[in-house]
């Protein structure tokens, strides 16, 4: 298995531009969500979701959209790429939504906004 | 240790020593914990989780306490060795949530 899977690696945007980061997991898990991590700040919750067909925001949503339309894949959309959104995003997975169990990181995300 | 401004705070071990990594948690009502490894470059790693009815947990050269008087978590490795250096977070969950709460982190470095 691969667990999960974050493609790209890097990202180089200019202001405005958009860009959809990819997030699969093959664990068949329910639960997928996305982190910013910013130096000082640990990682903070932009939308998360529970299920095929299902989201919601976390603490830090605005700026991004995303959409859960398979249970596989969960990806993280900016319309309008600000320089604040310069960032590392993680994404992650868990079995179960409503259960007590840790979540699966992939590796990241490094996005440059200029 | 205690986040101070943009800079982690840090815990410097020799090799071999035992290391203690500490958390305050914000929330009395959360009932599951669980403490993170991260090493540069990559994700998050799970370490070792425990729930709110335990107040220690063993794993292969960790355990996890917690002190839920104080709102207190804590990591404590044996015999550190250099693979082990890494930023360290806990996270925190609440009954009824899905959700995660993560604390900012403390870097572990370990030197030989």
């Amino acid at each position: 298995n691969a667990g999960v899977t974050q493609t790209p690696k890097f990202q180089v945007l200019k202001t405005g531009q958009s860009m959809t980061l990819q997030c699969a997991q093959d664990m068949n898990h329910e639960y997928m969500s996305w982190y910013r991590q910013d130096p000082g700040m640990g990682l903070r919750l932009i939308h998360y979701s529970v299920g095929a067909g299902i989201t919601d925001q976390g603490e830090v949503p605005n700026g991004y959209n995303v959409s859960r339309s398979t249970t596989e894949d969960f990806p993280l959309r900016l319309l309008s790429a600000a320089p604040s959104q310069t960032s590392v995003y993680f994404c992650a997975s868990k079995r179960q939504f409503n259960s007590n169990q840790p979540q699966h990181f992939g590796d990241g995300t490094r996005l440059s906004i200029l | 240790g205690e986040s101070v401004g943009l800079h982690l705070p840090t815990l410097s071990v020799q090799e071999g020593d035992n290391s203690i990594i500490n958390c305050a948690y914000s929330n009395s009502a959360s009932d599951y914990f669980i403490w993170y490894k991260q090493e540069s470059g990559k994700g998050p790693q799970f370490i070792i989780d425990i729930r709110s009815n335990m107040d220690k947990r063993q794993g292969q050269r960790v355990t996890v306490l917690l002190n839920k008087t104080v709102k207190h978590l804590s990591l404590q490795i044996a015999a550190t060795q250099p693979g082990d250096s890494a930023v360290y977070f806990c996270a925190e969950a609440r009954p009824g949530y899905s959700t995660l709460t993560f604390g900012k982190g403390t870097m572990l470095l370990v030197s030989p």
